[in-house]
């Protein structure tokens, strides 16, 4: 069964919103909390990881919300752009590197 | 100089053919993966080594056999190929376990008609 599940499927976004994707778990014995960005013909690259110790981390545009007692956490994307266009996907590893994905999010930012 | 290469890049084969898919990570990295990606874009783990030795077998097929010759190799080959083997294989490495980046190749686009 899908261990990440990761709302929504597909996501439209005008340029300069703000885009939200959401994940939760169930294993506690995830910890590690990467959010992965793949574009139309290329392998997934990482964007952004969060620890669980930490409640929030932002790069840039790009955040993650960690809420460790409802086992969810989040990617916000700030003033999206067009360029942001791409498949999102949240993951979560245990100490062994066995890392699992969610479903992906398709996000197109409208110009 | 690419980090996770594999080829080929396209694949298209017949139903009962055997087919590989190489991989190479010029990264140093001493952990090696194999994840399907379906049409749908589900991302699947399927194998992984560490040192050339097995540590992640999900629930796979045995038409599917990896073999890793070194710690910088990790080759995928399919038997008796089926036409719901049809996905994109990406091979990914990283540096050990636990919070480490994984680092994916560009994928190879299989299509068994």
């Amino acid at each position: 069964q899908q261990q990440v599940k990761q709302s929504p499927q597909s996501l439209i976004v005008q340029k300069g919103g703000i885009s939200i994707i959401n994940c939760a778990y169930e294993n506690t014995a995830f910890d590690y909390f990467p959010w992965y960005q793949q574009f139309p013909g290329k392998g997934p690259a990482l964007l952004i990881a969060i620890r669980p110790d930490v409640s929030e981390k932002k790069e840039g545009r790009f955040t993650i919300s960690f809420n460790k007692s409802a086992k969810q956490f989040s990617l916000h994307i700030m003033d999206s752009q067009p360029g942001d266009s791409a498949t999102y996907f949240c993951a979560a590893s245990t100490r062994d590197n066995d890392m699992r994905f969610g479903a992906g999010t398709r996000l197109t930012v409208k110009p | 100089d690419t980090a996770v290469s594999q080829t080929p890049k396209y694949l298209v084969t017949q139903m009962g053919n055997d087919k590989s898919i190489k991989c190479e990570q010029n990264l140093g990295h001493d952990t090696m993966y194999w994840y399907k990606q379906d049409s749908k874009k589900f991302l699947k783990i399927m194998f992984s080594y560490n040192n050339k030795e097995l540590i992640i077998n999900e629930t796979v097929p045995n038409r599917f056999s990896p073999k890793s010759p070194d710690k910088a190799h990790l080759n995928l080959h399919i038997n008796s190929l089926e036409l719901g083997d049809s996905a994109v294989y990406f091979c990914a490495s990283s540096q050990g376990g636990g919070r480490n980046t994984i680092y994916f190749g560009e994928g190879s686009w299989l299509t068994v008609v």
